[in-house]
């Protein structure tokens, strides 16, 4: 059962430019979830997919948009890049469930450090 | 406004004697509360969860507590041992559509010296 994979590990954009980070879902996942920890932070809610449509959204501006494919992978794109962009962005899954099961239990990736200068 | 909190930033314990991790929130619509453990350079793992219809979960080493009232939950951890040298994060969720969405604390970096 291969785990929760993300591309690029690591990259440096300067300020204006566009990032897309790339995302694959542990083996019977189908929900996604991107999240941005801050050095110093826990991280936070961006937004999630679930049969390739935004499920849930944090407190991010449009410039963060994502896509989900059939295959459950995900992409996370940035549009206008500032640089308190500057994070790690963790994907994770987790396998769709009833609301009420509390198995909201999500599998991370390793994430993607974007540097903003 | 930090929903939730974990007030120490650091913690560090003899091998072998009990650790004791804090999370307060403030949200009362929070039902469901889990701990992620991460390491450097890999993604926080899932390491207990508790509802909020249960005051404690066991898990081997791992034990969650929370009070309700207090809007307090602890990790207790013993023994310690050298590898669970970690940061540990708090996390909550609301029920319905958010039920995935978690909102994590800060984080508390655990050192447990041998």
């Amino acid at each position: 059962e291969t785990g929760v994979t993300q591309s690029p590990t690591h990259l440096i954009k300067t300020r204006g430019q566009q990032v897309t980070l790339r995302c694959s879902s542990q083996s019977g996942h189908n929900t996604v979830s991107w999240y941005q920890q801050a050095l110093g932070q826990g991280p936070q809610f961006i937004f999630q997919y679930y049969r390739e449509e935004e499920n849930g959204r944090g407190n991010f501006p449009p410039r963060f948009s994502g896509l989900q494919f059939p295959n459950y992978s995900s992409e996370l794109n940035v549009n206008a890049l500032e640089l308190d962009d500057s994070a790690l962005y963790l994907c994770a899954s987790s396998p769709q469930t009833g609301r009420s099961s509390g198995a909201n239990v999500l599998t991370f990736g390793a994430g993607s450090r974007l540097t903003v200068l | 406004d930090q929903q939730v909190k974990q007030n120490s930033p650091s913690l560090s314990v003899q091998e072998g004697r009990i650790s004791i991790l804090n999370c307060d929130y403030t949200n009362s619509m929070f039902d469901y509360f889990l701990w992620y453990k991460k390491y450097p350079a890999e993604g926080p793992t899932f390491l207990i969860s508790i509802s909020s219809i249960k005051d404690k979960n066991e898990d081997g080493r791992f034990t969650v507590f929370l009070n309700k009232s207090a809007k307090h939950l602890s990790l207790h951890i013993v023994p310690s041992q050298p590898g669970d040298s970690a940061v540990y994060f708090c996390a909550a969720s609301v029920p319905g559509a958010g039920s995935y969405q978690l909102t994590f604390g800060k984080g508390t970096k655990l050192s447990v010296i041998p």
